[in-house]
């Protein structure tokens, strides 16, 4: 089972700053949160993952709560390519944990 | 860089045909995954194979399904026979090795059609 949740779906006007949530309530000290995105027809592409501190990429930023029960993708300038589903996926930072759960995700729509 | 590269795009065959599709991870990774995408179930790994070797085949759905990887380079999924219900998305994952786990990066995937 996905250790994570998401809001299923959301919209963002084009230009605007797109804020994903994820709350991850169970997550344990030694879990990493990643995240993925897939447009339509390709498979999940890597943005972004961190442990506690606030990272970010040229894709995007990763704010994670001081407590690390919830997490916030932020797209700074959202564009109509944004328009995907979103996955907020927890891993434990060991050798031999290498499966990706994937729950459901967020669709995100981006709007002209 | 190329990525991780799976072929075909698309199959579509009939029931009780063999399917293989294949996969070539990022030059220097050492993990490779097969998933299996549908929109009852998402995604789902199906196996995964470290330097070369399975180590976790726990997502196979039944013995119609096998996977190989004869060398770093290359990987192949294979069905026999095939079912309608197999029909899906089929994706391959590669990553390499390093502190933190470094992130999986997929292929485009084959859109598999079983009539």
């Amino acid at each position: 089972d996905a250790k994570t949740t998401q809001p299923p779906s959301m919209d963002c006007a084009e230009g605007r700053a797109a804020n994903l949530p994820c709350n991850h309530s169970t997550i344990s000290g030694n879990e990493y949160v990643y995240w993925y995105r897939q447009i339509h027809s390709q498979g999940p592409q890597y943005i972004i993952h961190g442990l506690k501190n606030n990272e970010t990429n040229e894709m995007a930023s990763l704010i994670i709560t001081e407590d690390r029960k919830s997490s916030t993708l932020i797209l700074p300038h959202a564009t109509l390519r944004d328009t995907a589903v979103y996955y907020c996926i927890v891993r434990p930072l060991t050798s031999g944990t290498y499966k990706y759960i994937f729950g459901t995700g967020t669709r995100l729509k981006v709007l002209a | 860089d190329a990525g991780v590269i799976q072929s075909p795009r698309h199959e579509v065959t009939e029931m009780g045909q063999e399917v293989t599709l294949r996969c070539k991870p990022i030059s220097g990774h050492n993990s490779l995954f097969w998933y299996r995408q549908t929109m009852m179930r998402g995604l789902e790994l199906l196996i995964y194979f470290n330097n070369n070797v399975p180590i976790d085949d726990s997502g196979m759905p039944e013995d119609r399904f096998s996977a190989k990887m004869p060398n770093a380079s290359f990987s192949t999924l294979k069905i026999q026979p095939s079912e309608p219900r197999d029909s899906a998305v089929y994706f391959c994952a590669s990553s390499g090795t390093g502190y933190p786990l470094q992130p999986q990066h997929f292929g485009d995937g084959t859109r598999l059609s079983i009539l």
